[in-house]
């Protein structure tokens, strides 16, 4: 099952910590997302990146910082200064055609706990 | 600004009748716009996008700048259409969803 892989798929931190939640493509998609699903409020854009070297802030960016050093890989940090960091992530990507994206393709998510 | 809005977070119905989830958008530009579907324990996945003016799995959804909506239909619905579905926004690179509704399809 290639494509786009999350791992892990869960995630214990403790209070405080910086984790890092990775996200990895074969697809050779230009384009990368993170996305923050919580219950009853849908998928919120985190981060997203259209091109290698250049990421920009979602609607829910403050507390989380990426990088995106390599075509394939946009891993995504959540600091200590996200205030309720404990949910489900999930990363998608997609070729970008012209001005246009195509079809967005998803990881099955990390489900971070903090404690 | 982008925004995607879902009224309805559950619609429940039986096997056999009309469905229609609805999705309204807030865009200046030129949006593209999709549904997507996440079936139990299987990963988010496109359903249909606005562009193709297709029907997949007996779903349709017609864009209206007018009223500014895209709602998804399917004159009969099926137990496995039982899912999560999403309305969602392209613009400016940004890929947006709405809050997402809940169908149940009772046998």
């Amino acid at each position: 099952d290639g494509g786009i892989t999350q791992s892990p798929k869960y995630l214990f931190r403790k209070e405080g910590q910086n984790v890092t939640l990775s996200c990895e493509q074969n697809l050779n998609h230009d384009a990368m997302y993170w996305y923050r699903q919580d219950p009853g409020q849908g998928l919120r854009l985190i981060y997203y990146s259209q091109i290698v070297n250049d990421f920009q802030k979602g609607d829910i960016a403050e507390g989380y910082s990426v990088s995106r050093e390599k075509k394939e890989s946009f891993p995504l940090t959540v600091t200590s200064a996200q205030k309720n960091p404990t949910a489900f992530y999930l990363c998608a990507s997609s070729i970008v055609v012209g001005q246009r994206n195509t079809e967005a393709f998803f990881g099955q998510g990390t489900r971070l706990t903090v404690v | 600004a982008q925004r995607v809005t879902q009224p309805e977070k559950l619609l429940s119905v039986f096997k056999g009748a009309p469905v229609e989830l609805k999705c309204n958008y807030s865009y200046s530009g030129s949006p593209e716009l999709f549904w997507y579907v996440q079936y139990s324990r299987q990963r988010l996945q496109l359903l249909l996008r606005h562009i193709s003016r297709e029907s997949i799995k007996g779903f349709t959804a017609d864009l209206n700048k007018g009223e500014t909506s895209f709602h998804l239909k399917k004159p009969f619905a099926q137990e496995e259409d039982s899912a999560m579905y999403y309305c969602a926004l392209r613009g400016w690179g940004k890929l947006i969803f709405g809050t997402g509704t809940r169908l149940q399809v009772f046998p």
